[in-house]
């Protein structure tokens, strides 16, 4: 089935710091998601891209949908100590199914104040 | 508050046994998701219930099953416990049929099986 990698696993970084993270597929997307958990929380969708090459950004979080297809990213700038948690891509489809979302392993934040 | 609702938010229960969790979607949201989170699968996609009625599968065992009921809600039984069935359980829903909607979790139901 599709699979999702996200990289990198994790990153600990100090307050005030730029982030990048990205997912790679082996396949097409034709939508790509971030989202963000928070310890004890369920995922909560930061950011949706539905066009190849398109940027969106949501305050400090910029995202992009790769031409290819196959991979995003997500940049947050001037980090905070509540961006910590742990952050997935996620698209639809898979397993011949588009009801479905596959999701990444994760990026692991942790912010340093 | 996704405005999903699970219940219990905690279990622990032994081998062999089987529980029942509960899922309340946000008002007028008709699907349904079962997914199922532990350190080394990440997210799984279990099952999509739409309005009452089973719309997609996946990796979900045959010792699992799920419903989605007349008012909506959706109950995941998960039967003959495993040690290795000890994980987060979310439920999500959405308005639509389609993952394209937006979905919305729950704050999951952690299972302990010991």
């Amino acid at each position: 089935g599709q699979q999702l990698n996200q990289s990198p696993q994790s990153m600990f970084i100090q307050e005030g710091e730029d982030v990048s993270m990205n997912c790679t597929s082996s396949s097409i997307f034709n939508t790509w998601l971030w989202y963000k958990q928070d310890p004890g929380e369920g995922p909560v969708l930061l950011i949706a891209l539905y066009k190849a090459g398109e940027l969106t950004s949501n305050g400090r979080l910029t995202a992009q949908f790769g031409i290819t297809r196959k991979d995003s990213f997500l940049n947050i700038s001037a980090s905070i100590p509540s961006d910590v948690g742990i952050y997935f891509c996620a698209g639809p489809g898979g397993g011949g199914s588009n009801y479905k979302l596959t999701f990444g392993k994760g990026t692991l934040l942790t912010v340093n104040p | 508050d996704s405005g999903v609702t699970q219940t219990p938010k905690h279990l622990i229960t032994a081998t062999g046994q089987r529980v029942t969790l509960r899922c309340s979607p946000r008002s007028g949201d008709l699907s349904v998701y079962w997914y199922q989170q532990s350190l080394d699968q990440g997210l799984q996609f279990l099952i999509q219930y739409y309005n009452g009625e089973e719309r997609a599968k996946g990796n979900i065992l045959e010792r699992f099953s799920a419903q989605q009921f007349p008012d909506l809600h959706s109950e995941l039984n998960l039967s003959s416990l495993e040690l290795g069935d000890s994980a987060l359980y979310f439920c999500a829903s959405s308005v639509g049929i389609s993952s394209g909607n937006t979905i919305y979790f729950g704050e999951g139901s952690w299972l302990t099986v010991v």
